[in-house]
C-alpha cells in the first residue's frame, strides 16, 4: 500500500502562474484535507472533503481551490500564485469524522 | 477556534535519556493524534490516543480528556528520535474531520 501520494514534490512558481497539487489515496478512506505548513509552525487547514462530492473550507481557504474528483483523489489549485503562498503542502486522509489521519510525504511549493 | 499549547517547545537530550513532552487544549476533543516529523518533513503518526494510555516500544502516551492535556514520552532516547513532534485535536462538536494542530516541540537528542 502506498497510502497518501502526493505530487509533485517539489516545485518553483513565479507570482501569478498557475498550479495543481495532486493527491491520491489507496485506503479507501472517506475524508481528505489538504493542510500547509509554514516555518516553525503546525499544519494548518486549508480545505477539506469530508465525503466524495462535498468540499469545505478550512482555516486557511484563500486563494486555493480544491476538487474531489473521485473518491481516491483530492487536487488543490493555485490560480494566481503569491510569495504569501510558499509553502509546504500536505495532503492527508482518514475514514472520516473523528478517525486517524494519515499524511503524504508533502509537496514543497516556492512562489518567486 | 480551539488552542494547543506544547511544551517544551525546544529539547536538547543526550542519547539514552528520557523526556516528556505536553499537549495541552482549551476544549473537548474527541480526537487527538501525535506526530513525528523527522529531518526529512515526513509526519509520522504515532499515536491516536483521544483518550487513556497507549504504549508502542520506547514511546507511550496518556491523553487526560477530561483535564484537558496529553503527554507523550520518549524513554531511552535515540539520535533517530529527532524531529519535530506535533500533537493534532479535533473538537468534540466540530463534526470532525478538522484536526487543528500546535506548533510543535522540537528535540535533538546528541551523541
Amino acid at each position: 500500500n502506498a497510502g497518501v501520494t502526493q505530487t509533485p514534490k517539489f516545485q518553483v512558481l513565479k507570482t501569478g502562474q498557475s498550479m495543481t497539487l495532486q493527491c491520491a489515496q489507496d485506503m479507501n478512506h472517506n475524508s481528505m484535507y489538504w493542510y500547509r505548513q509554514d516555518p516553525g509552525m503546525g499544519l494548518r487547514l486549508i480545505y477539506y472533503s469530508a465525503s466524495e462530492g462535498t468540499t469545505d473550507k478550512g482555516e486557511v481557504p484563500n486563494g486555493y481551490n480544491v476538487s474531489r474528483l473521485n473518491k481516491r483523489e483530492f487536487s488543490l489549485r493555485l490560480e494566481s500564485a503569491a510569495p504569501s503562498q510558499t509553502s509546504v503542502y500536505f495532503c492527508a486522509s482518514s475514514l472520516g469524522g473523528y478517525t486517524e489521519a494519515f499524511f503524504g510525504q508533502g509537496t514543497r511549493l516556492t512562489v518567486v | 477556534g480551539i488552542q494547543v499549547e506544547q511544551s517544551p517547545p525546544d529539547l536538547i537530550l543526550q542519547e539514552g535519556a528520557n523526556s516528556t513532552l505536553r499537549c495541552n487544549f482549551s476544549d473537548s476533543v474527541n480526537n487527538l493524534q501525535w506526530f513525528h516529523q523527522n529531518p526529512w518533513g515526513q509526519l509520522i503518526n504515532l499515536f491516536y490516543i483521544p483518550s487513556g494510555t497507549k504504549q508502542n516500544g520506547r514511546l507511550s502516551a496518556t491523553t487526560v480528556a477530561t483535564e484537558r492535556y496529553s503527554l507523550l514520552y520518549i524513554s531511552s532516547s535515540q539520535t533517530t528520535d529527532s524531529g519535530v513532534y506535533f500533537c493534532a485535536v479535533d473538537i468534540l462538536t466540530g463534526g470532525g474531520n478538522k484536526l487543528t494542530f500546535g506548533t510543535g516541540t522540537q528535540l535533538k537528542v546528541e551523541l
